[in-house]
């Protein structure tokens, strides 16, 4: 099975600092993105990639950058975190498009 | 630009019960459909996809999903839900533009035993 690894389950962060959100698959797979989960919003793209070094802002890019220098990793960053930004953040892959995501558990992040 | 609207964000059933989730999306082009299930405090998996040929999906667990291309649907069905259906159901949806998913706002199923 495609595994998708999220380095963090849970992470509290204070205003204004700046904060790396570690993505690995280990399945080889090209495409990579990330997203953030709010209730009644659903899931909503913030960036993706489908190559290294290749990068693409997705519907909520504002604050945030990325990062893609090997294929299998794929770094959310915040510049400067925000209360706003206090989310669950999902990473996923995939191969093929008609394969749909495979994702990581999240990781929940709190901005106080 | 694609777009996936789930009309029911809260439902509850008692088990046994029928299961239909709406979902309408808006693309004019050729799409792949697909349906993810986030039990509690797990991440999301695949419940089923639509790419082509039958409209008729089935996917694991008893679910089934119908593609009507008229009405721009792909609604979940389950015959009789069960306690451990309780979840949130995501409805995604991506045009022949790309590889990135369009996700609807979720569903929130509670079953009741």
């Amino acid at each position: 099975d495609v595994k998708v690894t999220q380095s963090s389950r849970y992470l509290v962060k204070r205003t204004g600092e700046k904060v790396f959100l570690e993505c690995v698959q280990d399945m080889d797979h090209e495409n990579m993105f990330w997203y953030r989960q709010d209730p009644g919003l659903g899931l909503r793209l913030i960036y993706f990639s489908y190559d290294v070094k290749m990068k693409e802002k997705g519907d909520i890019p504002e604050g945030y950058s990325v990062s893609r220098e090997k294929k299998e990793r794929f770094s959310l960053i915040l510049e400067s975190a925000s209360t706003n930004q206090t989310s669950m953040y999902l990473c996923a892959s995939s191969l093929v498009r008609q394969d749909g995501y495979t994702f990581g558990s999240g990781t929940r992040l709190t901005v106080v | 630009a694609q777009s996936v609207s789930q009309h029911n964000h809260h439902v509850i059933l008692s088990e046994a019960a029928s299961l239909e989730l709406g979902c309408n999306y808006s693309y004019g082009g050729t799409v792949n459909l697909f349906w993810y299930v986030q039990y509690p405090g797990q991440h999301l998996q695949l419940l089923l996809k639509y790419f082509s040929g039958d409209p008729l999906v089935k996917g694991i667990k008893g679910f089934e999903a119908e593609f009507i291309k008229s009405k721009f649907s792909f609604n979940l069905r389950k015959p009789s839900v069960q306690w451990s259906d309780t979840a949130e159901y995501f409805c995604a949806v991506n045009g022949d533009a790309g590889n990135m998913l369009t996700f609807g706002g979720g569903t929130r199923l509670m079953v009741k035993p």
